[in-house]
């Protein structure tokens, strides 16, 4: 099965602006999708396909992709974004019909 | 309001098993294809298994091959997860989601339930 790699942990002044990359194969097939969870919370589905967000995300957050890369941007950062996120996407690698993850991204928020 | 519900879980002894639900609510179910994801303490997410709509195609990660079973009853607007031969390695927070297709190249998971706890111990 495929990888989607992650930097383990990111950290942001609050306000400023902040990425959060998404690496691997799968991603030159399928755009990733991406998650926030807060502490003992579910995963909330924060941006999807090319630059899609659910109906209540703050626009600060936008989604970008480019080869085996898919990128994660928050603009202005807040104290709330706070949380660890995860990019996934379906897996390019055998049947197309299963799915992986990243590894989780914590940010924190200075 | 759309929404999934999952229960079941609890405390279990290496090699047991164990049966997961998940309810849906708000929405169509049968025209969804919809999985389950699991979370280690303190660990990522793992997407462990999906269904199709008709319940016809069914995949699994490989560490559970062979030891869980996915099913679902459109008319009972229910999911499962039948786990058996638990190891320890299997304790998470067990999470159903339903699956979206935007088209082609862009799938994603647009509600997920609060999940319920599985823990392999003796």
């Amino acid at each position: 099965s495929s990888e989607l790699t992650q930097d383990p942990a990111v950290s942001v002044a609050l306000g400023q602006t902040v990425r959060i990359t998404c690496q691997g194969d799968s991603l030159r097939s399928y755009y990733a999708s991406w998650y926030q969870q807060k502490p003992g919370q579910a995963p909330v589905l924060v941006i999807y396909g090319k630059n899609n967000r659910p109906s209540g995300i703050p626009d600060r957050f936008s989604g970008s992709s480019s080869g085996n890369t898919a990128s994660l941007t928050i603009t202005g950062a807040q104290a709330e974004d706070e949380a660890d996120y995860y990019c996934n996407s379906r897996d390019s690698s055998g049947n197309h019909l299963n799915w992986v993850f990243g590894g989780g991204t914590k940010l924190t928020v200075l | 309001e759309v929404q999934l519900v999952e229960s079941g879980g609890g405390l279990v002894q290496p090699g047991g098993s164990l049966r997961l639900s998940c309810a849906a609510s708000g929405f169509t179910f049968s025209s969804y294809w919809m999985s389950w994801v699991r979370q280690a303490p303190g660990k990522g997410l793992e997407w462990v298994a999906n269904i199709k709509q008709d319940g016809s195609e069914k995949y699994y990660v490989d560490s559970v091959k062979g030891r869980f079973t996915i099913s679902r009853d459109n008319a009972k607007n229910s999911l499962y997860l039948q786990m058996n031969s638990l190891r320890a390695e299997d304790t998470a927070v067990y999470y159903c989601a339903r699956e979206m297709d935007c088209g082609g190249d862009c799938y994603y998971m647009d509600v997920w339930g609060k999940g319920t706890t599985v823990t392999v111990s003796s």
